[in-house]
């Protein structure tokens, strides 16, 4: 059974281009959550998608946005980037049906701004 | 709004020795707690967690914690520390389902480092 798979795995831009990023949730789950994790820090919540929509966002621009797909997997877009996007980006999935159950996350996806 | 704050950002016992990773939290209504455990470029890993019942929950790794609602606190413990559990340690906190989503607030994180 695969967990949440990301990718890619590293990524490297320049400032102003922009970056799209990949999640497979956990089979069985059909919710997504983004995370933000600079470093040294907590992971900071970007969005949350279900149902192929947006349905909970954290103090993120809209520079950031994501789509859901029917099959539940996910994508963070992050246009015009900023040196202070390079960050540890997490994804993780859960069930909306499993109330309580804990979000599994993936190993995540490491983008560094030059 | 609901937050969590990790007091200590490195913890360092010796191997064999029991520890603690100390973590309060703020939220509305009757919290959800979550620990996680994160390994150097890694994602995180999910160790328990406290939704309701019993104030002493066990969860992974021989790790538990004890939910104190009086003074807010999710501390994490384990009986006898081992290399292997030097690790990158978060709490995290959500309200109760609302409808609107599972969004989870993290900690700062607590470094553990066990020494033989």
């Amino acid at each position: 059974d695969a967990g949440v798979t990301q990718s890619p795995t590293h990524l490297i831009k320049t400032r102003g281009q922009q970056v799209t990023l990949r999640c497979s949730p956990k089979s069985g789950h059909d919710t997504v959550s983004w995370y933000q994790q600079a470093l040294g820090q907590g992971p900071q919540f970007i969005f949350q998608y279900y149902e192929e929509e947006e349905r909970q966002r954290g103090n993120f621009p809209d520079r950031f946005s994501g789509h859901q797909f029917p099959n539940y997997s996910s994508e963070l877009n992050v246009n015009a980037l900023l040196l202070g996007d390079s960050a540890l980006y997490l994804c993780a999935s859960s069930a909306r049906d499993r109330e309580g159950q804990p979000q599994h996350f993936g190993d995540g996806t490491r983008l560094s701004i030059l | 709004a609901q937050s969590v704050a990790q007091p200590e950002d490195q913890v360092n016992v010796a191997e064999g020795n029991p520890l603690t990773v100390k973590c309060t939290y703020s939220v509305s209504g009757n919290p959800y707690l979550f620990w996680y455990v994160q390994y150097p470029n890694r994602g995180l890993q999910f160790l328990l967690k406290y939704i309701t019942g019993d104030n002493l929950v066990k969860g992974s790794y021989g790790f538990e914690a004890e939910f104190n609602k009086s003074q807010t606190s999710f501390h994490l413990k384990k009986p006898s520390a081992l290399v292997s559990d030097s690790a990158l340690y978060f709490c995290a906190v959500r309200p109760p389902f609302t409808g609107g989503g599972n969004k989870l607030t993290f900690g700062t994180g607590t470094q553990l480092k066990v020494e033989l």
